[in-house]
């Protein structure tokens, strides 16, 4: 059971252009949403987070989007540029304990075309 | 001092062999985490520490033995492992109040023949 799912696999664009990723999730009990790029062989970075209260987060280049009614989240990169390109998982922290798994995505691999 | 450190970086080991990975933070945080990831597939959660204590085991095989020998370290014993465990295991913290960021090691990539 998919809790958190990311509907494209791959996304391929422009550099300068928006990127956006995406992400829908099944569960209500959600607190934090988080967001990381990851590379070949190294481990998760994490970009940007968003509380569930929120609608909106905003990092330099990177803007997280909730839509919790539609149990939905996006992350905007704009501009992107060629070192973006990696995986990007979206994670989900349920409510409870600070030990509480983070549930990941299934991953969007971005290619930011120079 | 933002980092996990895990070593070694690559392990090769045989079926019967016994060895060890390495994971240390200096960042006080007090929840420590081993993940697995498989090529082209999300990390899975294997193991969770609290405060040195072991509070989540996602029904991981007994083959691979977590401990948490202080606040700063974690290791993941291995032995007996079979070729399907290879994998890229990594590390994270977090601390127990906030927002919940972890923060992972750069993995150590592990193959069994």
């Amino acid at each position: 059971d998919q809790q958190v799912k990311q509907n494209s696999p791959s996304l391929s664009v422009q550099e300068g252009r928006i990127s956006i990723l995406n992400c829908d999730y099944t569960n209500s009990m959600f607190d934090y949403f988080l967001w990381y790029k990851k590379y070949p062989a190294e481990g998760p970075t994490f970009l940007i987070s968003i509380s569930s209260i929120k609608d909106k987060n905003e990092d330099g280049r990177f803007t997280v989007f909730l839509n919790k009614s539609a149990k939905h989240l996006s992350l905007h990169i704009v501009p992107s540029q060629p070192g973006d390109s990696a995986v990007y998982f979206c994670a989900a922290i349920p409510y409870g304990g600070a030990t509480n798994k983070l549930i990941f995505g299934t991953g969007t691999l971005l290619a930011v075309q120079p | 001092d933002t980092e996990v450190t895990q070593t070694p970086k690559h392990l090769v080991m045989g079926m019967t062999n016994k060895k060890s990975l390495k994971c240390e933070q200096h960042m006080g945080h007090r929840a420590m985490y081993w993940y697995k990831q498989k090529a082209k597939k999300p990390p899975e959660l294997m193991f969770v520490y609290s405060y040195e204590k072991l509070s989540i085991n996602e029904s991981v095989p007994s083959r691979f033995s977590p401990e948490c020998p202080n606040s700063s370290l974690l290791n993941l014993h291995l032995h007996a492992l079979q070729p399907e465990d290879s994998a890229l295991y990594l590390c994270a913290s977090r601390t127990t109040w906030g927002t919940g960021e972890l923060f992972f090691g750069e993995g150590s990539r592990l193959t069994v023949l």
